[in-house]
Formats: structure tokens, sequence, C-alpha cells
């Protein structure tokens, strides 16, 4: 059982760039999330889905994009990559669509931009 | 905000030793969920607890809650090198919002 797999698991990016963010849930839960962790800041939400065809933002949306058009996949897209976006960025599934319950998390991606 | 709020930053004991991590938050709740994080890795949940339950246990872990403190405690007993992690404090709105997190404690164990 994968659960919540994250691609790539680093990536450096050059100022401006544009990238996608992969995230895969094979536990078919309807609730699906983006947060950012950066030091001292713990984590912050950026957009999160509860359902396919469903997106909305959370604390810190600028600069990203998100798409739910399975139940399964939900990518995170940097439009031009600034040096703020330098983090390290956790993708989070549940099973309720309200995001009752436990979150389940990927192991990360950790992403620097030049 | 209803973030909520760790407290201590960080953490240093002895293994066998009890730890004790709490968390503060600012506005109504649902729930109130604990999170680990080994370093490097993603976050890994523990515990949650209802806004209309006081504590709750699981193996070596106890959880209370103070609605009216707006505040909980995340007690480790006996505690081993390899609970060695941070540990996040996570709540759900009453409006139903996602979670949000805390910052989080960093628990250092030592053999």
């Amino acid at each position: 059982n994968a659960g919540v797999t994250q691609t790539p698991k680093f990536q450096v990016l050059k100022t401006g760039q544009s990238m996608t963010l992969q995230c895969a849930q094979d536990m078919n839960h309807e609730y699906m999330s983006w947060y950012r962790q950066d030091p001292g800041m713990g984590l912050r939400l950026i957009h999160y889905s509860v359902g396919a065809g469903i997106t909305d933002q959370g604390e810190v949306p600028n600069g990203y994009n998100v798409s739910r058009s399975t139940t399964e996949d939900f990518p995170l897209r940097l439009l031009s990559a600034a040096p703020s976006q330098t983090s390290v960025y956790f993708c989070a599934s549940s099973y309720s669509n309200r995001g009752y319950g436990e979150l389940f998390f990927g192991e990360g991606s950790r992403l620097t931009v030049l | 905000s209803q973030q909520g709020e760790e407290d201590p930053q960080a953490l240093s004991i002895q293994e066998g030793e009890n730890a004790t991590m709490n968390c503060s938050y600012k506005t109504s709740i649902n729930n109130l969920q604990w999170y680990r994080q080994n370093s490097g890795r993603g976050l890994v949940h523990l515990i949650l607890i209802r806004s209309n339950e006081r504590e709750k246990h699981s193996g070596r872990l106890r959880v209370t809650l103070d609605t009216s403190k707006k505040s909980s405690s995340l007690l480790i007993t006996a505690s081993r090198a390899a609970d060695t992690a941070s540990y996040f404090c996570a709540t759900e709105g009453s409006g139903n919002t996602p979670l949000v997190f805390g910052k989080g404690t960093r628990l250092s164990v030592i053999a």
C-alpha cells in the first residue's frame, strides 16, 4: 500500500522557471491538500480539495495553482518560481471531504529556487 | 488565526523520563490532533481528541484538552531515543476549516 506519493523528492529551479509537484494517493481519499514547511514557520496550507473538480485556497496560495481532475491526483504548479518559494512541500490526504480525521502525509518534495 | 502554538520550542530529556508538550490555540475547534515528524520525513498522525473529550490515551501517549483554556498537552511516558522528533499540534476549526498546524516542539531524547 503506497499511501501518498510525492514526486520529485528534490528539485532545483532557477527564478522564473515553472514546474509541477506531483501528488498521488491510492486510498480513495476525498480530501487532499498541499502544505509548505519553512524553518520556524510550521506548516502552512497552500491549497486544498474536498473532491474531484473542487479546489480552494489556503493561507498562502499566491504563486501556486492546483487542479483536481481525479480522486487520486492533486498536482501543485509553480507558475514562475521565486526564491521565496524555496521550501519543503508536503501533500496530505484524508478520507473525509470535510478534512476531519487524520491526515496522511507524503515524504515531502524539497525545492530550491536560485 | 486558530494556529496552535506549541511550548516549549525545544525539549531535551534523558531516556526513561517523561516528556510534556503544550499547545494553545485561539478559536473554537472541532478537534485537535498531534503529529510527529522525524527528521527529513513526512508527518505521522499520533492522536486525535474531539472538543467534547478531555483526555485520551494511546500506548505511551496521553493527550488532554481543556477547551475553557484553549489548550492541550501531549505527554510521552518512559521516553526512548526513538521518540526524538518534532511534534506538532493541529486544530480543526468549528467552521469545518482545514487543519492548521503549529510551529512544533523539537524533542531530543538522550540515551
